[in-house]
């Protein structure tokens, strides 16, 4: 029940594409879902975040889509451009308890 | 505002040796994280601390001990490494008040144990 599920563990687009990582979990207990960005050699960095009352949010080309019935929840990141190449990791949390974190995603954006 | 820190960005250790990581925040943040990040598995929680004078285990804290030494630092030692602990460690602090687990990263470290 601790667990979140990501997919796909790597994934290739070509630039100006639509880049879509998709997250799965059990524990509907989970109040907060976000999204971390890694570049090679650095920490992960927060890149947007949602909580399970909407169904989605915006913040320029990131867009996270949230199905609390399905217990999942996507990244949407619009006009894929190469320096989007990153790895990408949802999470999950409860209150202030720890963050339960995905496997990663690692895109590549082809120019 | 130099954020999350870690030293050293890089160490190989032989079995059985010890040392001792460190992190430091200068953003007045309560709670700091060690988490080891391995490939295909994420971020795994070795311990964390809720605030100055405490400290909790989390997925993974065996083979690990950990000190809060203000509120500024808090360390991670490995007292005899092992090859199962060659990874990229990383700190990570979250601001006090916030409703949601907002976390900042240091820029990690990358141990190897040979």
């Amino acid at each position: 029940q601790q667990q979140v599920k990501q997919s796909p563990q790597s994934l290739i687009v070509q630039k100006g594409g639509i880049s879509i990582i998709n997250c799965a979990y059990e524990n509907t207990a989970f109040d907060y879902f976000p999204w971390y960005q890694q570049f090679p050699g650095k920490g992960p960095a927060l890149l947007i975040a949602i909580r399970p009352d909407v169904s989605e949010k915006k913040e320029g080309r990131f867009t996270i889509s949230f199905n609390k019935s399905a217990k999942q929840f996507s990244l949407h990141i619009m006009d894929s451009q190469p320096g989007d190449s990153a790895t990408y990791f949802c999470a999950a949390s409860w209150g202030n308890y720890q963050l339960i974190w995905g496997a990663g995603t690692k895109l590549i954006i082809k120019p | 505002n130099a954020g999350v820190t870690q030293t050293p960005k890089f160490q190989v250790l032989k079995t059985g040796q010890s040392m001792t990581l460190q992190c430091a925040q200068d953003m007045n943040h309560n709670s700091m994280y060690w988490y080891r990040q391995d490939p295909g598995m994420g971020l795994r929680l070795i311990y964390y601390s809720a605030s100055e004078g405490t400290t909790d285990k989390g997925e993974v804290p065996n083979g690990y001990n950990v000190s809060r030494l203000n509120k500024r630092e808090f360390s991670l030692r490995l007292e005899s490494a092992a090859p199962s602990q060659t990874s990229v460690y990383f700190c990570a602090s979250r601001p006090s008040g916030r409703t949601y687990n907002e976390q900042f990263f240091g820029p990690g470290t990358r141990l190897t144990v040979l």
